[in-house]
């Protein structure tokens, strides 16, 4: 069965303290891995998506990578604006995207 | 920034009502997805339509729910009975090109249903 584990559920960080999320999964025929970020009571936002095991991607703060059965979203020196959900999903060969539950982060000043 | 517009924002049922959820997606795209939240669960797939049919549905999507374009622009997800279980957060999505299913999607800002 198609499953996404995301890790750990909640974290907490000073700001300017790197981290990493992470995400791993079973899926048959992965078509890619997608990052979204998702604020309370908002849609989810799009970030990255990875294709193939080795693929990173960068976008100010966030750095994603891409194994055969994980994928991490890298942190660094995060600022309190960066304070959401994250949330992993992957998509296969059908229309519909799987999600994970999600890593809330909080970061305080 | 393209959009996907959502209505309503909030809506609160009795058990047994028939709900509808408005989506205006971007204009002239062909693939919309339902998607739903429970409070504190995960993101779950609900039904992809694609050029005007449904393209994939999840076991959620029973037959108290349809989709339907029915004048060319809105998008609207209809749930006959609702149940109590039904009270989630309902965001429809569509791709940024509209026309490749890449798995990037704008997602509106949601529509709460309560049912109560």
């Amino acid at each position: 069965e198609d499953q996404v584990t995301q890790s750990p559920e909640a974290l907490r960080l000073q700001e300017g303290e790197s981290s990493s999320l992470n995400c791993s999964y079973t899926v048959s025929g992965l078509r890619g891995l997608f990052w979204y970020r998702q604020d309370p009571g908002k849609g989810p936002e799009f970030l990255f998506t990875l294709y193939s095991a080795g693929e990173e991607k960068e976008k100010e703060r966030l750095k994603a990578t891409l194994t055969k059965k994980e994928s991490f979203l890298h942190i660094t020196a995060p600022k309190p604006e960066d304070s959401a959900t994250y949330l992993c999903a992957v998509g296969h060969n059908t229309d519909k995207l799987i999600f994970g539950t999600g890593t809330r982060l909080q970061v305080f000043p | 920034e393209p959009e996907v517009t959502q209505t309503p924002s909030h809506q609160v049922t009795q058990m047994g009502q028939e709900v509808i959820l408005r989506c205006v997606p971007i204009s002239n795209h062909l693939y919309f997805y339902w998607y739903r939240q429970i409070l504190g669960q995960k993101v779950e797939f609900l039904v992809s339509f694609y050029n005007n049919e449904i393209s994939e549905k999840s076991e959620i999507f029973d037959d108290q729910f349809s989709v339907e374009r029915p004048d060319g622009s809105n998008f609207t997800l209809k749930i006959r009975s609702t149940k109590l279980e039904d009270s989630a957060m309902y965001f429809c999505a569509s791709p940024p090109t509209g026309i490749a299913n890449t798995g990037e999607l704008f997602f509106g800002e949601g529509s709460r249903l309560t049912v109560l």
